[in-house]
């Protein structure tokens, strides 16, 4: 049972938009920025925005973030199959003093 | 540019303790901010965050394995070593290190798998 709680599956057509959820607690999200990665089939994860909503060099903006409260969502426009991957949310845990992982969504285009 | 590279056992016997690698290049451990995390993944599951380590040698562990992780630096041979104590079947995952100032993981190396069997 992960401490930030993703949906495990979401899927769109190309060209779509997907969003993706990760719900936490004042202990994380709420106090602390957020953190979202995508790992490709076979491959390391790969940062894909840092404090809650930059993309580092060479992030598409296709890729943005927003985060509310104790939510933080990612959101792809124009989805393409390439997008086709594991996307993970994490965030520094103010209790735990540690970092915290979503259970990654699974997106299928 | 940065890169991290894991090394280590690919097979470990339970109760055995795993020492694992982190060796990197393109950065030092002089730069305010600067850290190197580890964490693992077992077989088709979610990762799981373990330590981390910062310029000024603070330490972070998960509550959950705190008391069977040590992290350390040897900044001479730019160098990052994790052991696990004790492990066990369970503990059978692929083990990523990655350079971490903006986010809790910015750049990770290809992760090696390591196997806990008898």
């Amino acid at each position: 049972q992960s401490v930030l709680t993703q949906p495990p599956s979401a899927s769109g057509t190309p060209g779509q938009r997907v969003t993706i959820s990760c719900s936490g607690s004042s202990s994380n999200i709420g106090t602390k920025t957020v953190n979202w990665y995508q790992q490709l089939p076979g491959t390391a994860p790969k940062l894909l925005i840092y404090s809650d909503n930059q993309r580092p060099l060479g992030v598409p903006d296709r890729f943005s973030a927003s985060k509310s409260g104790t939510s933080a969502s990612l959101a792809i426009s124009g989805l393409q199959s390439d997008d086709e991957a594991d996307y993970y949310c994490a965030a520094w845990d103010g209790s735990l003093n540690g970092v915290v992982f979503g259970g990654g969504t699974k997106l299928t285009v | 540019q940065i890169t991290v590279k894991e090394s280590g056992p690919t097979l470990v016997k339970p109760t055995q303790t795993l020492t694992l690698t982190c060796t990197f290049s393109g950065f030092s451990f002089n730069t305010t901010g600067v850290g190197v995390a580890w964490i693992r993944q077992p077989p088709g599951k979610a990762l799981e965050w373990l330590a981390v380590i910062y310029w000024d040698d603070d330490k972070r562990y998960s509550a959950s394995l705190k008391s069977r992780l040590t992290i350390t630096k040897d900044t001479s041979k730019d160098q990052v070593v994790l052991t696990m104590t004790n492990m066990d079947p369970v503990d059978t995952a692929t083990y990523y290190c990655a350079y971490r100032l903006y986010s809790v993981a910015d750049y990770w190396g290809q992760g090696t798998l390591v196997t806990v069997s008898s």
